[in-house]
């Protein structure tokens, strides 16, 4: 069953903790992205990749960090100088003209 | 960067009724146009898409159309239903290179609810 896969669905962080947000797809789609989902104010991307060991920033990487070592992975990493990462963070991947498939998406609170 | 507007923000029908939502974009070189529907909780899924060589594209009770002049395109539901009530989120990107489209630019999302 082909698709895009997220974990975990919720995440709890700690002030000062860096976390990191797992996101598998087995498309076999050459582009992935991470968009950041807060109320009213639709996706922002925080960083993209579009072939391995390759990734750019988007409008928000700040605080965040990706790496892109395999095709069928792209983590995110939250980091401690993020100072609002409390958000639902989506990943994506696409493949040519058809379209972002997203995850099912990781909602992350700050405790 | 490419900035993609969206309205309203809110929207509210009777079931039966059509529902329009409204986008503008800024980079003129933009040229592929997907509309997303999101349930509460839920990830976005593509409803309908338009590229920029097309004026309109219809899917039964979904259409888009594009006005490049314009820079603007729409998202049109007829026959609304409740199973319609959703965020629809607009977005526009440009070709990257070869046959691959860049990264996508969302508008703010619009939350439809269509009343029984």
């Amino acid at each position: 069953d082909g698709g895009i896969t997220q974990s975990p669905k919720y995440l709890f962080r700690k002030e000062g903790q860096n976390v990191t947000l797992s996101c598998e797809q087995n498309l076999n789609h050459d582009a992935m992205y991470w968009y950041r989902q807060d109320p009213g104010q639709g996706l922002r991307l925080i960083y993209y990749s579009q072939i391995v060991n390759d990734f750019q920033k988007g409008d928000i990487a700040e605080g965040y960090s990706v790496s892109r070592e395999k095709k069928e992975s792209f983590p995110l990493t939250v980091t401690s100088a993020q100072k609002n990462p409390t958000a639902f963070y989506l990943c994506a991947s696409s493949i040519h003209n058809l379209g972002y498939t997203f995850g099912s998406g990781t909602r992350l609170t700050v405790v | 960067g490419e900035n993609v507007e969206q309205h309203p923000s809110t929207l509210s029908v009777q079931e039966g009724d059509s529902a329009v939502i409204k986008c503008t974009y800024s980079d003129s070189a933009s040229n592929y146009f997907p509309w997303y529907k999101q349930e509460l909780g839920k990830r976005p899924q593509l409803i309908i898409d338009i590229r920029s060589n097309v004026g309109e594209k219809k899917d039964q009770r979904i259409a888009v159309t594009l006005n490049k002049t314009a820079k603007h395109f729409s998202l049109h539901i007829t026959e609304t239903q409740p199973e319609d009530s959703a965020v629809y989120f607009c977005a526009a990107s440009k070709r990257a290179g070869g046959t691959s489209y860049g990264k996508l630019t969302f508008g703010q999302g619009t939350i439809l609810t269509v009343h029984p």
